[in-house]
């Protein structure tokens, strides 16, 4: 079975600060997709990040990075110097074989000014 | 290009009730999956369509159907509501939706559901 948990359900930063999103995935799949999608108000889930089994390669874009280690199941997701913009939620996904996604039960973050 | 288009945006209904959901994939976009959105439970997987035919469904009763039509729009009905069922639901759409690609979701804003 797949599962993805996501143990922080809020988290509160003031402007500036770095904030790290934990995600933490199970499949015994060995080809698998992850994800990260935010969520701001409006609703509609903005796509961030994908990642495969096969790449291990850490990511940098900006201020987001991207910290994925199959030894510990987890793909965690960095903000360096948060803005009040980044205040959504923010999920992680998993996805193996066929087109359905597995969710996190989200993280909301605030950034505070 | 225009993104995944939901209507409507809000609906309030009673308890017994049936409601009908409506959503427009991107274009050229041959996937349409539906999520319901609850607080703390995050995005539970409804089911997907591809090509008019039902592709993988979820754990939900039976009284949660869909079907997609030639061009790709997708509607998803739910029959005799509960309290429960109060909820965002969300469509997503992609291009193949093949098993083992890296595709990605494209998402629309959603339709909140109240049951009264």
């Amino acid at each position: 079975a797949q599962k993805v948990t996501q143990a922080q359900t809020e988290i509160s930063v003031v402007e500036k600060e770095d904030v790290t999103l934990d995600c933490v995935y199970e499949t015994r799949d060995t080809t698998y997709y992850l994800f990260w999608y935010k969520q701001p108000p409006s609703g509609e889930l903005v796509f961030l990040i994908r990642r495969n089994s096969f790449d291990e390669q850490n990511e940098i874009s900006g201020r987001y990075s991207w910290n994925f280690q199959k030894s510990t199941s987890s793909f965690n997701f960095t903000i360096t110097a948060s803005q009040v913009v980044d205040s959504a939620v923010y999920f992680c996904a998993l996805r193996v074989a066929g087109n359905q996604f597995y969710f996190g039960t989200g993280t909301s973050l605030t950034v505070i000014p | 290009k225009a993104g995944v288009t939901q209507t409507p945006r809000y609906l309030i209904k009673t308890r017994g009730q049936q409601v009908t959901l409506s959503c427009s994939p991107i274009s050229g976009h041959r996937s349409v999956s539906w999520y319901q959105q609850t607080p703390g439970q995050g995005l539970q997987f409804l089911f997907e369509y591809f090509s008019e035919t039902q592709r993988n469904k979820g754990n939900f009763p039976g009284r949660f159907s869909g079907r997609q039509f030639s061009n790709s729009r997708s509607e998803m009905n739910v029959s005799t509501l509960e309290l429960g069922d109060s909820a965002l639901y969300l469509c997503a759409s992609s291009f193949f939706g093949e098993s083992t690609t890296n595709e990605k979701l494209f998402f629309g804003s959603g339709t909140q559901l109240s049951v009264l």
